[in-house]
C-alpha cells in the first residue's frame, strides 16, 4: 500500500501568514488523485481538495493544492482564525485509499 | 450534498460485537454513483479507512486489517451497517460513515460528505 507521509507534524503560526503543508507519498500516485481534508476539534474532516488541486464545492480560494508523483502540497495563502486545525491527506489512485498522519496547523 | 448520521452504542465489552449504523437522508443509496464507507479515529490519532460498500452489495474492506469487520447495506431504510466482532481496547475510537466519491478510471474513493462521528469505547 501507498503510504503517506504528512510534514512537519505541527507547525505554529500567526493570523494572516501563509502555511504550506507537505504530503509525500512512498510511491507515484496515479493520476494526481490525492485529497486534503481538514479537521477541527470535535468535528468530522471535511473535503477541501481533490484531485491533488481542484476546491471542493465552499471552500475558500485561499485554500490551493499543488503537487504531482509523490510529492503534494496544500497551501493556505492567508491564515483565517477558523483555519487552525488538523489537516490530512488521502491517496486514491491505487487501491487501497490510505491517508497521512496529519498536520496540526496551531495558532503561535 | 447528503446527510450522514452514525449510531449504535457508546461502550461496548471486550470480545462483544460492536454494531454501527448510518442514516442516509437527503439522497438515496439506491440512486448508486457512490460507494458507502466507514472511517476510524483512535483518540487522539490519525484517520484509517475500513471499508465500503455499494447499494448492491459489494464489498471492499482495508487488507490491512482482519477479517473481524462486516459491511451491509439496508435500501429500504436508506442505511448501511457496520459490525465488528471481538472487539478489543485497540477498537475503541470514533467511527464515522461518509460517501465515497469514485475518483476517476481506475482509482479508488475520497468521501466528499460525513457524518458528526460516534465514539465507541470498548471497556469491561
Amino acid at each position: 500500500e501507498i503510504v503517506l507521509t504528512q510534514s512537519p507534524g505541527t507547525v505554529s503560526l500567526s493570523p494572516g501568514e501563509r502555511a504550506t503543508l507537505s504530503c509525500r507519498a512512498s510511491q507515484s500516485v496515479s493520476n494526481n488523485y490525492l485529497a486534503w481534508y481538514q479537521q477541527k476539534p470535535g468535528q468530522a474532516p471535511r473535503l477541501l481538495m481533490y484531485g491533488a488541486s481542484s476546491r471542493a464545492t465552499g471552500v475558500p480560494d485561499r485554500f490551493s493544492g499543488s503537487g504531482s508523483v509523490t510529492d503534494f502540497s496544500l497551501t493556505i495563502s492567508r491564515l483565517e482564525p477558523e483555519d487552525f486545525a488538523v489537516y490530512y491527506c488521502q491517496q486514491y489512485g491505487r487501491s487501497p485509499l490510505t491517508f497521512g498522519g496529519g498536520t496540526k496547523v496551531e495558532i503561535k | 450534498q447528503v446527510q450522514l448520521q452514525e449510531s449504535g452504542p457508546g461502550l461496548v465489552k471486550p470480545s462483544e460485537t460492536l454494531s454501527l449504523t448510518c442514516n442516509v437522508s437527503g439522497g438515496s443509496i439506491s440512486s448508486g454513483g457512490h460507494y458507502w464507507g466507514w472511517i476510524r479515529q483512535p483518540p487522539g490519532k490519525g484517520l484509517e479507512w475500513i471499508g465500503y460498500i455499494y447499494y448492491h452489495g459489494h464489498t471492499y474492506y482495508n487488507p490491512s486489517l482482519t477479517s473481524q469487520y462486516r459491511l451491509s447495506v439496508d435500501t429500504s431504510k436508506n442505511q448501511f451497517s457496520l459490525k465488528v466482532s471481538s472487539v478489543t481496547a485497540a477498537d475503541t475510537a470514533v467511527y464515522y460513515c461518509a460517501r465515497g466519491q469514485l475518483g476517476g478510471d481506475n482509482a479508488d474513493y475520497y468521501f466528499d460528505d460525513w457524518g458528526q462521528g460516534t465514539l465507541v469505547t470498548v471497556s469491561s
